[in-house]
């Protein structure tokens, strides 16, 4: 069974930095492309970031751009999401997702909470 | 970016009773391969999105055959036939055809 568990959220100040986790199981991890999305308090989904699945390409929205860093680990079947210059925007639940091979995300976790405030 | 414009954005439903929630994309959304990338993801309270409906149309293993998606190039529909109260929740919608993907903006779905 496939499992996503996101870890690393927590509160941080305006302009901190935090590096969330997503450990994967239940399937070939490195057989799939990963992504970030987040969902702010009371708000809609937003994706935020995407990896390939060997790690060669890398994807962000604009206003992510040289503030985040997606990255992942094959040999510990875990994704990576690093987080700096954090503002009050970035607030949100973070969710990592699998992409399956159809332009969908297949399988979700259960989210980790990103509180940004002074 | 794709726009992605979901509409209504509350849905009150009897129990019973058939919906239906649209979705309108600024760009059509055929891919290169012939394919279109257009996904349903339910959201009940406190949990996170599980997927319905992907390629416009092809059904999760996991979910009731009352779900159904319909549509081409920008314009999409998710029908839910015969709303049952585990029915209660956000839909949202989504493009995997453009990077970034995109969503609409949810329906929150009730029972009157």
């Amino acid at each position: 069974e496939v499992h996503l568990v996101e870890s690393g959220g927590g509160l941080v100040q305006p302009g901190g930095s935090l590096r969330l986790s997503c450990a994967a199981s239940g399937f070939t991890f490195s057989s799939f492309p990963m992504h970030w999305v987040r969902q702010a308090p009371g708000k809609g989904l937003e994706s935020v970031s995407a990896i390939s699945a060997y790690g060669g390409n890398t994807y962000y929205i604009d206003s992510v751009k040289g503030r985040f860093t997606i990255s992942r680990d094959n040999s510990k079947n875990t994704l990576y999401l690093q987080m700096g210059s954090l503002r009050v925007e970035d607030m949100a639940v973070y969710y990592c997702m699998r992409e399956a091979p159809n332009g969908s995300g297949d399988y979700w976790g259960q989210g980790t909470l990103v509180t940004v405030s002074s | 970016d794709v726009v992605v414009t979901q509409s209504p954005r509350s849905l009150p439903v009897t129990l019973g009773q058939s919906a239906s929630i649209s979705c309108r994309s600024s760009q059509p959304l055929v891919f290169s391969d012939g394919n279109t990338y257009f996904n349903w993801f339910q959201q009940r309270p406190g949990q996170s999105p599980r997927r319905l409906i992907y390629e416009v149309s092809k059904r999760d293993s996991g979910a009731p055959d009352r779900f159904s998606g319909s549509g081409s190039d920008t314009d999409f529909t998710l029908q839910i036939s015969r709303v049952e109260a585990e029915d209660v929740g956000v839909y949202y919608c989504m493009q995997g055809t453009h990077w970034p993907w995109t969503f609409g903006q949810g329906t929150k779905v009730e029972i009157k």
